[in-house]
């Protein structure tokens, strides 16, 4: 997708052991998102900011955090990582916020063991 | 009640035909419709977005958007078979955020 990249593309970890993804964008949005994507429950926002060390929680937050030290790049944390999170993971970026309408990375596809 | 409800489908169309994909919200301040598009193993990529009442028409994709009923719809005329996708339904609800459905899943058969 334009602008936006997310890495790794795919992962497999244990269980236990810490695990960062990244969202990087070339737009210069100030609004980035992650959601995690799971059969029966679709796209539930994690977390999400507004700008440079401005971020807020999602409907699931626990067991994650984030970072936003530069426009560019937004990292996902799982601090120590269970089956339950297995799942594929999206950054999303929009220019305006909610009322506009999001783009969405090519996702990553974790699986913790 | 869930926020953004979809009939998960699959909806089943001939090529060719019209096919009307459903979604109903449950917030009244809810300001901003949208439909998103994701192929099996993509990610979701936005096709049609609707702010007022009434009909959005953009190439063979027309949006309905009805707020005294609380629903949103996705018309695809002329469906072709690269239109067999997942379909989600958004809404940009009054506490500001971006609320999905589950997606309707639309096969096209040749």
């Amino acid at each position: 997708d334009a602008g936006i990249t997310q890495s790794p593309r795919h992962k497999v970890t244990e269980t236990g052991t810490p695990v960062t993804l990244r969202c990087h964008q070339t737009e210069n949005h100030r609004y980035m998102y992650w959601y995690r994507q799971d059969p029966g429950h679709g796209l539930r926002l994690i977390h999400y900011s507004y700008g440079v060390k401005d971020t807020d929680k999602g409907e699931v937050s626990d067991g994650y955090s984030v970072s936003r030290s530069k426009t560019e790049d937004f990292l996902l944390t799982l601090e120590s990582a269970t089956s339950s999170q297995t799942s594929v993971y999206f950054c999303a970026i929009s220019e305006g916020g909610e009322l506009y309408g999001y783009t969405f990375g090519s996702g990553t596809r974790l699986t913790v063991v | 009640q869930k926020e953004v409800e979809q009939n998960s489908g699959p909806l089943s169309v001939p090529e060719g035909a019209i096919a009307s994909l459903n979604c109903t919200y449950s917030d009244r301040g809810s300001q901003s419709f949208f439909w998103y598009r994701q192929y099996s193993g993509k990610s979701p990529e936005l096709i049609m977005f609707i702010y007022s009442n009434g009909d959005k028409e953009d190439g063979r994709f027309t949006a309905q958007l009805n707020k005294a009923s609380q629903y949103v719809s996705l018309l695809i005329r002329d469906s072709q078979p690269s239109d067999s996708a997942t379909y989600l339904c958004a809404v940009a609800s009054s506490t500001g955020k971006l609320i999905f459905g589950q997606g309707t899943t639309l096969q096209v058969k040749p």
